[in-house]
């Protein structure tokens, strides 16, 4: 059971570049969520998604795109990267009656 | 809008101190509480949560009480060991949109366990 898997792991970008982060869930989940963390800001919400076929902005949407490709798939697209995004993602499913949020392990972005 | 604020860390304490992390709350409405914990490395993992006033979160030899008068959840653990040194979250979630449960975080406190 892998839970909630992310990749790639690490990516280095140029300003610029773009780039997809790929997410996936095998726990049946409806709700999936993007998250970036950044050193004493704790996780801010990029983009969630109640279920499939659809999306909504969260906190941070600004110069980054989301699709749901599938129930058990929730992609995070950079179409030029920005210093600025220079962050930790994270990935996280949750589904039935509980509150809880699955985390996937993060990918740790740098554009330079 | 919805906040929650951390104790500032470092934190650094030895190994069987007693740790208390503060953790309190800006909701319009009824929250449901949570602690993550972060290893070095890793992605967030559930520790434990409340869901209404005074109900008591456990797990691991943590617990947090849910306090509604304070608006407080505070971590607390009696006796701390060198694999508890993470990163620990606080959150809370309102009623969900549709089905999706938002998050809002705190930013974080670092713990380190000394040997």
């Amino acid at each position: 059971n892998a839970g909630v898997t992310q990749t790639p792991k690490f990516q280095v970008l140029k300003t610029g570049q773009s780039m997809t982060l790929q997410c996936a869930q095998d726990m049946n989940h409806n709700s999936m969520y993007w998250y970036r963390q950044d050193p004493g800001m704790g996780l801010r919400l990029i983009y969630y998604s109640a279920s499939e076929g659809t999306t909504d902005k969260g906190e941070v949407p600004n110069g980054y795109n989301v699709s749901r490709l599938n129930k058990r798939e929730f992609s995070l697209r950079l179409e030029s990267a920005a210093p600025s995004q220079t962050s930790v993602y994270f990935c996280a499913s949750s589904g039935g009656r509980t509150d809880t949020q699955y985390f996937g392990p993060g990918t740790r972005l740098t554009v330079l | 809008g919805n906040s929650v604020t951390q104790m500032e860390g470092p934190v650094t304490l030895s190994e069987e101190a007693f740790l208390t992390i503060n953790c309190t709350y800006t909701a319009t409405g009824y929250p449901s509480l949570f602690w993550y914990v972060q290893y070095p490395g890793e992605g967030l993992q559930l520790l434990l949560k409340a869901t209404k006033a005074d109900d008591k979160g456990s797990n691991k030899g943590f617990e947090a009480t849910y306090r509604k008068e304070t608006t407080s959840f505070h971590l607390e653990k009696g006796s701390v060991q060198v694999s508890d040194s993470a990163v620990y979250f606080c959150a809370l979630t309102l009623n969900p949109s549709g089905s999706a449960r938002q998050l809002t975080f705190g930013s974080g406190t670092q713990l380190t366990v000394l040997p």
